[in-house]
């Protein structure tokens, strides 16, 4: 069975740091894309980035609005994905997702986990 | 950057009703586009990936079509589990992209 749990959300203040992690079981980690996905209270969904799988060389992609603040990274080894997120703003108040993705057509995501809600504020 | 256009924002239906969600994208994107339902402190749900491609254990009452720049989805007849937001989802080229979302209420 496919299972994502994200662990490390909290309250941090603003241009604060948080690491989530998103610890992955039940598929072949190293096979497959993983992306994060946010949504802010009463907003709608927001992709925040992705890692690349092994074959991709893992290699990363971000959106604008977290471009030089997040960092995406993953630990294969351990079947983890991680998003660290420095000089944080109050409009990155959302729950973060971690997801997987499979192949066709583009990269979709098919497993979500529940969810860690990130609050900043002062 | 693609963007991708909803509508309408919000609909009201009645179970049974037939409901058609529209998804303009700003420019095409061949049939790198997927759907997602989400309901209140759940994780969203693919429904639909490929323009038209049904995930599997969706049920057969919901389905996609298009190719291009614009797509839609499609329930065939309303039931009360559905009553839930709809977002689009190009992925075609970076950054990825969502709809704004389509929540379907109860009439």
């Amino acid at each position: 069975e496919v299972q994502l749990v994200e662990s490390g959300g909290g309250l941090v203040q603003p241009g604060g740091s948080l690491r989530l992690s998103c610890a992955a079981s039940g598929f072949s980690f190293s096979d497959h894309h993983m992306d994060w996905v946010r949504q802010a209270p009463g907003k709608g969904l927001e992709w925040v980035g992705r890692s690349r799988n092994k074959a991709n060389s893992f290699s990363p992609e971000y959106a604008a609005s977290v471009k030089g603040r997040f960092t995406i990274s993953r630990d294969d080894s351990n079947n983890s994905l991680y998003l660290q997120m420095s000089s944080l703003r109050t409009e990155d108040t959302a729950v973060y997702y971690c997801t997987r993705a499979f192949y066709n057509s583009g990269w979709n995501s098919d497993f979500w986990g529940q969810g860690a809600l990130v609050t900043v504020s002062s | 950057d693609i963007q991708l256009t909803q509508s309408p924002s919000f609909l009201s239906a009645s179970v049974g009703d037939r409901v058609t969600i529209t998804c303009r994208a700003s420019q095409g994107i061949s049939d790198f586009l997927a759907w997602y339902q989400e309901k209140p402190g759940k994780a969203p749900k693919l429904l639909i990936y490929a323009a038209s491609t049904l995930q599997s254990g969706v049920p057969s009452r919901f389905s996609g079509s298009g190719s291009g720049t614009e797509f839609t989805l499609t329930i065939s007849s309303l039931q009360p589990e559905d009553f839930a937001t709809y977002y689009c989802q190009q992925l075609n080229s970076y950054p990825l992209a969502f709809g704004g979302g389509t929540k379907v209420e109860i009439k």
